[in-house]
């Protein structure tokens, strides 16, 4: 089945301790993202790849890292999280210069 | 991208056809009409897209006026599950992929 799965999906963490959500597709797509989605602001993009080695930041890249070393996975790392990231996160994923994208099921994060 | 309308909320019984209206009228030429929904919390689901023809898959049909100033969604048979955010994007398919969801049409199915 095709699909993208992240994880954890539910995670509460504290200030400052890094942390890692893994986003991983089995559809051989070349592009990858991830967005936020807050109340009120909607989905917004973090950072996005094109493809291995390959990434570049999306509207609000402050605090986050990823990397691109295989195809299929694309981490979104947060060095020392802070309470402003408490949020909703989706990796996506679709061919390049598609907009059919297929999302994960979400990472629900919370910082105290 | 071409900015989109969409009501904020609409209603429709269970069974009876959902038509979900969006305006684009600064939509250019090349710039696809695209649907996403997105059912409480979970991740968006893509749902259909077209630039000029009416499009249909098995989930949704889409019609798109003749000027493309606006379109609708319509979910035939409304169910429960259809419950959601729907989202109309208008983009130009190039390189960059990142998709700009504004603040989407809530729908609620009602028995």
């Amino acid at each position: 089945e095709a699909q993208v799965t992240q994880n954890p999906r539910y995670l509460i963490t504290v200030t400052g301790k890094k942390l890692t959500v893994t986003c991983s597709q089995n559809m051989n797509h070349e592009y990858m993202s991830w967005y936020r989605q807050d109340p009120g602001l909607g989905l917004r993009q973090i950072y996005y790849s094109m493809n291995v080695e390959v990434t570049d930041k999306g509207d609000v890249p402050e605090g986050y890292k990823v990397s691109r070393k295989e195809k299929r996975n694309f981490p979104l790392i947060l060095e020392s999280p802070s309470p402003n990231q408490t949020s909703l996160y989706f990796c996506a994923s679709s061919l390049t210069g598609e907009y059919t994208q297929y999302f994960g099921p979400g990472t629900r994060l919370t910082v105290l | 991208d071409a900015k989109t309308t969409q009501p904020p909320s609409m209603d429709c019984a269970e069974g009876r056809a959902a038509n979900l209206p969006c305006n684009h009228s600064t939509i250019s030429g090349n710039e696809y009409v695209y649907w996403y929904r997105q059912i409480h919390s979970q991740g968006p689901q893509y749902i259909i897209h077209g630039l000029k023809n009416n499009e249909t898959n098995e989930m949704a049909s889409l019609i798109i006026t003749e000027d493309r100033k606006s379109s609708t969604l319509i979910l035939p048979h409304a169910t429960l599950r259809d419950t959601a955010v729907y989202y109309c994007i208008v983009k130009y398919t190039g390189t960059a992929s990142k998709l700009t969801f504004g603040t989407g049409t809530r729908l609620q199915v009602t028995l």
